[in-house]
């Protein structure tokens, strides 16, 4: 079985600019959740969503936003690019949302902001 | 507030040698589960563990185990007969009531195995 694919690998953007991400959970998981992962530091959270609803979200300010899909695929969107941007963005899926059921990750897009 | 702490920076170790990344977790919800992923170089973050709150008993599974305190709010992994391709950040996170499915990560420990 496919595991969470995120598209694109890699991105260069510029300041100002807008972006979107995008993320395929795994068969059957209907949970998705995106993070953001400074160099040398742990996964932040951003949004989680279940069944195409927003369940959480983390402390990132009103640029960043997120929607999923019927198929429970996923797009985090940023506006007005900062440098503070740049970093990998994970994207996770789960059966449910939170708790016993683990969350597994794609292998993240990696957004750089010159 | 719950928090993640992984004060080992780094680790460096010689193959086959174990390796014990320390984690210490501080939640108010009696409710919650803890992990255990491993980050390689090409990025994406492998689940390897989880133990729920309720559950203290420590387990093995092939060369990694596990110490759960919730006495000292700890739960520590090891890696038994480390090798090569064990180097790798890992990660501790902790997920609770309050806040379901928003994980809360340590800033992670390197290790390094050389042959």
């Amino acid at each position: 079985d496919a595991g969470v694919t995120q598209s694109p690998t890699h991105l260069i953007k510029t300041r100002g600019q807008h972006v979107t991400l995008r993320c395929s959970p795994i068969s059957g998981h209907k949970s998705v959740s995106w993070y953001q992962q400074v160099l040398g530091q742990g996964p932040q959270f951003i949004f989680q969503y279940y069944e195409k609803e927003e369940r959480g979200r983390g402390n990132f300010p009103d640029r960043f936003s997120a929607r999923q899909f019927p198929n429970y695929s996923s797009e985090l969107n940023v506006n007005a690019l900062l440098l503070g941007d740049s970093a990998l963005y994970l994207c996770a899926s789960s059966l449910v949302a939170g708790g016993y059921q683990p969350q597994h990750f794609g292998d993240g897009t990696r957004l750089s902001i010159l | 507030a719950q928090k993640v702490t992984q004060a080992q920076t780094e680790i460096s170790v010689v193959e086959k040698e174990d390796v014990t990344l320390d984690c210490v977790y501080e939640t108010r919800d009696t409710t919650y589960y803890l992990f255990w992923y491993k980050q390689p170089p090409s990025g994406e973050l492998v689940f390897l563990i989880r133990r729920n709150s309720f559950d203290e008993q420590n387990e093995i599974s092939g060369r990694y185990s596990w110490n759960f305190q919730k006495s000292t709010s700890s739960f520590n992994f090891t890696i038994t007969a480390s090798q090569v391709v064990d180097s790798a950040v890992y990660f501790c996170a902790l997920d609770t009531t309050d806040s379901w499915g928003k994980l809360q990560f340590g800033a992670g420990t390197q290790v390094v195995v050389t042959p």
